[in-house]
C-alpha cells in the first residue's frame, strides 16, 4: 500500500542555517504531495504541495521538488529562523483513488537555536 | 473566512464511557475527513464524509463512528472508551472533493484524554 518515510528527527540547527528534511514516498499511481507544519499546541497547516511530477512547490522560504525517479519530496530552507521550530510532517493523497484521504509520515521535530 | 472549527478543544473521560466531538468545516466545503494523532502511532486516517456519506474509511474498529449533517457539520463517536484511544482528534475539511488534489485545511484538534 502507499507509504511515506520520514528522516527521524529531532533535528537540531542553528539560526540561519539550511534545512533539509528527507521525505520519500510508495504510492501506485500519480500522487499529490504536501507538507504539513504543526505548531505545539496546534492543529496542521499546509506548508506546501505539488500535484505532478517535476513541480516546485514553495512558501515562506520552504521549498520541495517532486522527484517521481527518486519517489522523493525533500523539504528544504537556506536560512532557517527560531519561529520555524516545529513538527513537519509529509503526506501524500492518491486522491483518485481515495477521496480525501491523506497519507503522513511520522514527522520530524526541528528544534532552531539562536 | 472562519477556519475549521473543533469542539470541545479538551475532553477527559474514563473507559466505558462514550465520547461525541464535532468539526465545522469552512464556509463551503462539503467534504470533512478525520485523523487521530498519538505519538506512538503518528496520524493516522479514520474516515471521510462527503454529501452526509462515509465516502472513506481507515482502519480502526467499530467503536469509531461518525456521521455528517445536511450542513457539511460532521460529528465523530467512540464508544466504550479504552486507555489508547487518548489522542488527539484533528478534522480537515476540503472545497473538491473529487479529484484528490485539493488541499485538507486542518482545526486545531480535539485533546481527549482517558482514564
Amino acid at each position: 500500500g502507499n507509504s511515506v518515510t520520514q528522516m527521524e528527527g529531532p533535528v537540531t540547527l542553528s539560526e540561519e542555517a539550511f534545512l533539509t528534511i528527507n521525505c520519500t514516498y510508495t504510492a501506485t499511481g500519480y500522487p499529490s504531495l504536501f507538507w504539513y507544519v504543526q505548531y505545539p499546541g496546534e492543529g496542521l497547516q499546509l506548508l506546501l504541495k505539488a500535484t505532478k511530477a517535476d513541480d516546485k512547490g514553495s512558501n515562506k522560504g520552504f521549498e520541495a521538488t517532486y522527484r517521481k525517479e527518486t519517489t522523493s519530496f525533500h523539504l528544504e530552507k537556506g536560512s532557517v529562523q527560531v519561529s520555524d521550530s516545529a513538527v513537519y510532517f509529509c503526506a501524500l493523497s492518491d486522491g483518485y483513488n481515495q477521496g480525501g484521504k491523506l497519507i503522513f509520515g511520522q514527522g520530524t521535530e526541528l528544534s532552531v537555536k539562536p | 473566512k472562519a477556519g475549521v472549527t473543533q469542539t470541545p478543544r479538551y475532553l477527559i473521560k474514563t473507559r466505558g464511557q462514550q465520547v461525541t466531538l464535532s468539526c465545522s468545516p469552512i464556509s463551503g466545503h462539503r467534504s470533512v475527513s478525520w485523523y487521530q494523532q498519538t505519538p506512538g502511532q503518528g496520524l493516522q486516517f479514520l474516515f471521510e464524509y462527503f454529501s452526509e456519506t462515509q465516502r472513506n474509511k481507515g482502519n480502526f474498529p467499530g467503536r469509531f463512528s461518525g456521521r455528517q449533517f445536511s450542513n457539511s457539520r460532521s460529528e465523530m463517536n467512540v464508544s466504550t472508551l479504552e486507555l489508547g484511544d487518548s489522542a488527539l482528534y484533528l478534522c480537515a475539511s476540503t472545497l473538491q472533493p473529487t479529484g484528490g488534489v485539493d488541499t485538507q485545511y486542518f482545526g486545531p484538534g480535539t485533546r481527549l484524554t482517558v482514564l
